[in-house]
């Protein structure tokens, strides 16, 4: 089973800094997707950004960027010029591919993020 | 195009009772999954919906169940409710299940239980 680690339960960054969230998760498995997603205080989650467990190159989504170490099985944020708009719950998540198909995604618990003005 | 739509946004219940859960997906998506939400636990898995047929299941008791219609629309019912089901419940849906890795989620039903 697959499973998703978030050590932050709670973060803090000042307007137009950078932060980073940390998420480490375990598999054995080598064909996956990793997300961050986040949920605003209107509860729908949102998609930042998404990684495909095969290409070496982070994705990055204009202020978001990733650092994926496979090997580490490490699979963190980055926020770049921080906007109040930041302000969210980001969850970490994994979704194995087998048998031709995505399977059921496993989030981690959770990194509250407050952007302060 | 119209999002994933989840009815009741808020519901409140009693011990003993049950509850009906509705989500819609994206016109076209076929694929619909649920996710129970609690503070310190995260999302969790529950089922995934895929033409009328149950794909996947995570780890929940037999109380809590869901179907699918033909229209792809899902619901999602817990018998005998119990004080630890109050939870934000959200719903996503996705095209296929081989086609596309992305979920689109609703804005989720926060059901409290009495």
């Amino acid at each position: 089973a697959q499973t998703v680690t978030q050590s932050q339960p709670e973060m803090s960054v000042q307007e137009a800094e950078t932060v980073t969230l940390s998420c480490t998760y375990d598999t054995s498995e080598s064909n996956y997707y990793l997300f961050w997603y986040k949920q605003p205080p209107s509860r729908q989650m949102i998609l930042v950004i998404r990684q495909e467990a095969y290409k070496q190159q982070n994705a990055t989504e204009n202020r978001f960027s990733v650092n994926f170490q496979k090997a580490a099985k490490s699979f963190s944020l980055k926020i770049s010029d921080s906007q109040l708009g930041d302000t969210a719950m980001y969850f970490c998540a994994f979704m194995l591919r087998q048998g031709g198909g995505y399977q059921k995604v496993t989030f981690g618990t959770g990194t509250k993020l407050q952007v302060i003005p | 195009k119209a999002g994933v739509t989840q009815t009741p946004r808020y519901l409140i219940k009693t011990r003993g009772q049950q509850v009906t859960l509705s989500c819609s997906p994206i016109s076209g998506h076929r694929s619909v999954s649920w996710y129970q939400q609690t503070p310190g636990q995260g999302l969790q898995f529950l089922f995934e919906y895929f033409s009328e047929t149950q794909r996947n299941k995570g780890n929940f008791p037999g109380r809590f169940s869901g179907r699918q219609f033909s229209n792809s629309r899902s619901e999602m019912n817990v018998s005998t409710l119990e004080l630890g089901d109050s939870a934000l419940y959200l719903c996503a849906s996705r095209p296929g299940l081989s086609t596309n890795e992305k979920l689109f989620f609703g804005s989720g039903t926060q059901l409290s239980v009495l």
